[in-house]
């Protein structure tokens, strides 16, 4: 069974700081990865998706891949208290099954 | 342009009545259909998926049922409910770029 392993957190980082949130999963073969965002009580949405090994840049995120390694990041540049949430990293599953998702991270960017 | 809509948004239901909460998926045909739930400072627990009309996947046994009566509608239902029912209820589709999931603003269940 696909596994996706995440650090619950909290992250505390301060205003303008970069945040790097990590993930790592069990299936060699998986293809797809994923960042979310869910605020409390709201529900997740998509910040990015990465699917070759490398960087992958949309604005103040970053998303890297190292398939290698097993193990995917998200690193927020000039972090806003607005960016203090849970974040989830989530990794395709087989076929039509669902994505395998991490428990999350929650991060606290201190103003 | 996709959109998923769920309702009711929240919900307060007495331990032994029944539930029906419901999903639809507008701006696509046949989609990947998902039901999560998630407790109180947890994950996210898929409790069923769909492929089709009719075709449902359960992940975890328990007092839910899931149907899908129509291309772009999901339906979760309990005849009763627990306490241990209560959570956050998300719908989730599959759209583009390949394999991501969209999910729905939630439903907000307290089982009292």
């Amino acid at each position: 069974q696909k596994e996706v392993e995440q650090n619950s957190g909290p992250l505390s980082v301060p205003e303008g700081a970069i945040a790097s949130l990590n993930c790592t999963y069990s299936d060699r073969g998986s293809q797809s990865f994923f960042w979310y965002r869910q605020y409390s009580g709201k529900s997740p949405e998509l910040i990015m998706s990465i699917y070759s090994n490398g960087d992958k840049e949309d604005g103040r995120f970053t998303a890297q891949l190292n398939k290698a390694s097993q193990y995917v990041s998200l690193l927020i540049r000039d972090s806003q208290p607005s960016d203090s949430a849970t974040y989830l990293c989530a990794v395709d599953g087989s076929g039509n099954t669902p994505l395998v998702f991490g428990k999350g991270t929650r991060l606290s960017v201190i103003a | 342009s996709q959109t998923i809509h769920q309702w009711p948004a929240t919900l307060v239901q007495p331990v032994g009545s029944p539930l029906s909460l419901e999903c639809t998926v507008e701006g696509t045909s046949n989609p990947n259909l998902y039901w999560y739930r998630q407790a109180a400072g947890r994950g996210l627990q898929l409790l069923f998926y769909s492929v089709g009309i009719g075709q449902i996947s359960s992940e975890v046994p328990q007092n839910l049922s899931a149907s899908r009566p129509q291309d772009r509608q999901f339906i979760l239902s309990s005849k009763k409910l627990l306490l241990s029912d209560s959570g956050f209820y998300l719908c989730a589709y599959k759209g583009s770029p390949p394999d991501t999931q969209y999910f729905g603003p939630g439903t907000r269940l307290t089982v009292l």
